[in-house]
């Protein structure tokens, strides 16, 4: 049971670049989410999907966008990166509110 | 507006002893709260739970403690392992049905020390 898959792990891009940072769970969880981590914020959300079909923004959604694929899958796209969007990015999936979200790995990307 | 803080950014305690790690929020909505922890390089990892409904909830040496009236709960270790270090996230449910989201705080880093 791998829970909540990341890619990729790391990635560096050049300001002004486009990339996709992919997520994956196995946990047939109907609601999936997309966070930063950066110094001194803690986690803030960007998107949101509580259900196949759905997207909604989050408190920080300006520069992304994303997809739910399917039940499984939660993209979150950067279509032009900036120095500012430089963070480690979580995805997180959760069967339901009052139950415990799980987390991936992360990514860490960097924008030069 | 940061609707869940955690005012300390870190906290170092001696082995053996109790950490307390505080969290504030400022929505009456929430009505669900979860502590997560983090190593570094690792995702959070779901820790202790409480519902609005409660006051206090239990688990093995983690306590979390509700103080609805003061919009405060805290997360009390004890006893407090080097094991234990690591950051902790506060967290709240926002929503119900299937359109919940979890606001999380800034976090505190723990250390405690042999």
């Amino acid at each position: 049971n791998a829970g909540v898959t990341q890619t990729p792990k790391f990635q560096v891009l050049k300001t002004g670049q486009s990339m996709t940072l992919q997520c994956a769970q196995d946990m047939n969880h109907n609601s999936m989410y997309w966070y930063r981590q950066d110094p001194g914020m803690g986690l803030r959300l960007i998107y949101y999907s509580a259900s196949e079909g759905t997207t909604d923004k989050g408190e920080v959604p300006n520069g992304y966008n994303v997809s739910r694929l399917n039940k499984r899958e939660f993209s979150l796209r950067l279509e032009s990166a900036a120095p500012s969007q430089t963070s480690v990015y979580f995805c997180a999936s959760w069967p339901l509110p009052y139950t415990e979200a799980f987390f991936g790995q992360g990514t860490r990307l960097t924008v030069v | 507006d940061q609707q869940v803080k955690q005012n300390s950014p870190s906290l170092s305690v001696q082995e053996g002893r109790i950490s307390i790690l505080n969290c504030d929020y400022t929505n009456s909505m929430f009505d669900y709260f979860l502590w997560y922890k983090k190593y570094p390089a690792e995702g959070p990892t779901f820790l202790i739970s409480i519902s609005s409904i409660k006051d206090k909830n239990e688990d093995g040496r983690f306590t979390v403690f509700l103080n609805k009236s003061a919009k405060h709960l805290s997360l009390h270790i004890v006893p407090s392992q080097p094991g234990d270090s690591a950051v902790y996230f506060c967290a709240a449910n926002l929503g119900s049905g299937n359109t919940g989201k979890l606001i999380f705080g800034q976090g505190t880093t723990l250390q405690v020390k042999p």
